[in-house]
């Protein structure tokens, strides 16, 4: 059965660093999310890309982040300038345009020291 | 302004009873709304949805969910509980208003960590 995948599994690096975090969804879905963990906290979402485009970005999602699609395969998220605060478990999840549920990658945890 | 809450940080249940894992939900229109499970170093992994059609929707492992409209709840049950299905559960929900700025974004839980014991 399809997954998708996410590298790395565990990412550590000091604050004012950037770090960018890779997915590769299933293969044949059409729409792409991030969503972050802060340790304790609610799975929060953070940006909707569709057709090449941000379709949604969250309050979260400020000028710090970006998202591309490079090569019609991986969805990265890019984090510019890295805080402590964005220590957090990062989900990549993908959808078909059939249907509404959301797959998800098994997460990326971000340590910013 | 959507939100989900789910009431109890834990659930604990013996083997062969039933269990039930309860939610409940705020959107501004008709929502659609999802269970996922979480296991350990994994990721969120479907259980079932509810769009519209029959209240009662099944989905894997045996999983059921009840939608209630007067109630906005969304409560998991599952008539047997296995040792196997102990794991994080949660609850999303996503507004049906295409029009919005809503466009498939699920809103969360805070997660239900369900233990089921031998």
């Amino acid at each position: 059965e399809p997954e998708v995948t996410q590298t790395p599994s565990h990412q550590v690096t000091q604050m004012g660093q950037e770090v960018i975090l890779r997915c590769v969804p299933i293969s044949n879905h059409l729409y792409f999310y991030w969503y972050r963990q802060i340790l304790g906290q609610k799975v929060e979402f953070l940006v909707s890309f569709y057709n090449n485009e941000i379709s949604e970005k969250s309050e979260i999602f400020d000028d710090q982040f970006s998202v591309e699609r490079p090569d019609g395969s991986n969805f990265t998220l890019k984090i510019r300038s890295t805080k402590l605060e964005d220590s957090a478990m990062y989900f990549c999840a993908s959808r078909p345009g059939s249907s509404y549920e959301q797959y998800f990658g098994p997460g990326t945890r971000l340590t910013v020291t | 302004a959507q939100s989900v809450a789910q009431p109890e940080d834990q659930v604990n249940v013996a083997e062969g009873n039933p269990l039930t894992v309860k939610c409940t939900y705020s959107v501004s229109g008709n929502p659609y709304l999802f269970w996922y499970v979480q296991y350990p170093n994994r990721g969120l992994q479907f259980l079932l949805k509810y769009i519209t059609g029959d209240n009662l929707v099944k989905g894997s492992y045996g999983f059921e969910a009840e939608f209630n409209k007067s109630q906005t709840s969304f409560h998991l049950k599952k008539p047997s509980a296995l040792v196997s299905d102990s794991a994080l559960y949660f609850c999303a929900v996503r507004d049906k208003n295409l029009g919005g700025s809503t466009l498939g974004r699920l809103y969360f839980g805070r997660g239900t960590q369900l233990t089921v014991w031998p």
